[in-house]
């Protein structure tokens, strides 16, 4: 079946770091890739997707690079700010399988002034 | 536009009852999915409607069930609640195409006393 591992929280940095959240996938076919944001009392949100091998998808300074070889679809910031804080999501949907998201386990992100 | 909404917010139920949440889409978002979110197990599949028929199922008992009306609205229900069935419900609406964003709502917080 499919499976999504992202790396276990939470993470804390200063502000101006570098972030990588790391995510690796298993999955049969060709999914779709996606990171989705929960920031506190609220549901998820979009950040950003990839639909097929070296996509990058990118949004708000954050980035993605689907890679099929390493079955890896890590985000990167290159400068946090505190209001990145918030717990976030990698997940997958097979394509031709309508709407359903794998997602990971989460990992949440502490950045402090 | 608006978002997708759902009610009610926060809900305190006893062992063994009953309950129905209900989910307004997007407008013109035919597909409907709802996920269980618990510190546990994290973010859960439990079945998508797509034009009032369920297209996906994920690995709940049968007591979990769903069904979506024709103005693309749906309701999941759980019945002889167990404590373990606190969580937080997210519906998501979307296009067709399952490499397509889905849209969360806020959700709805299920304490089972």
């Amino acid at each position: 079946g499919n499976s999504v591992t992202q790396m276990e929280g939470p993470v804390t940095l200063s502000e101006e770091a570098f972030l990588t959240i790391n995510c690796t996938y298993t999955a049969t076919g060709y999914p779709s890739l996606f990171w989705y944001v929960q920031y506190p009392g609220e549901g998820l949100q979009l950040l950003l997707k990839a639909t097929k091998a070296d996509d990058k998808g990118s949004n708000k300074g954050f980035e993605a690079t689907y890679r099929k070889e390493t079955t890896s679809f890590h985000l990167e910031k290159g400068s946090v700010q505190v209001s990145d804080s918030a717990v976030y999501f990698c997940a997958l949907t097979r394509n031709n399988a309508g709407n359903m998201l794998t997602f990971g386990g989460g990992t949440r992100l502490m950045v402090k002034p | 536009k608006a978002g997708v909404t759902q009610t009610p917010r926060y809900l305190i139920k006893t062992r063994g009852q009953q309950v129905t949440l209900s989910c307004s889409p997007i407008s013109g978002h035919r597909s409907v999915s709802w996920y269980q979110q618990t510190p546990g197990q994290g973010l859960q599949f439990l079945f998508e409607y797509f034009s009032e028929t369920q297209r996906n199922k994920g690995n709940f008992p049968g007591r979990f069930s769903g069904r979506q009306f024709s103005n693309s609205r749906s309701e999941m229900n759980v019945s002889t609640l167990e404590l373990g069935d606190s969580a937080l419900y997210l519906c998501a609406s979307s296009l067709d195409r399952g490499d397509t964003e889905a849209f969360f709502g806020q959700g709805t917080r299920l304490t089972v006393v």
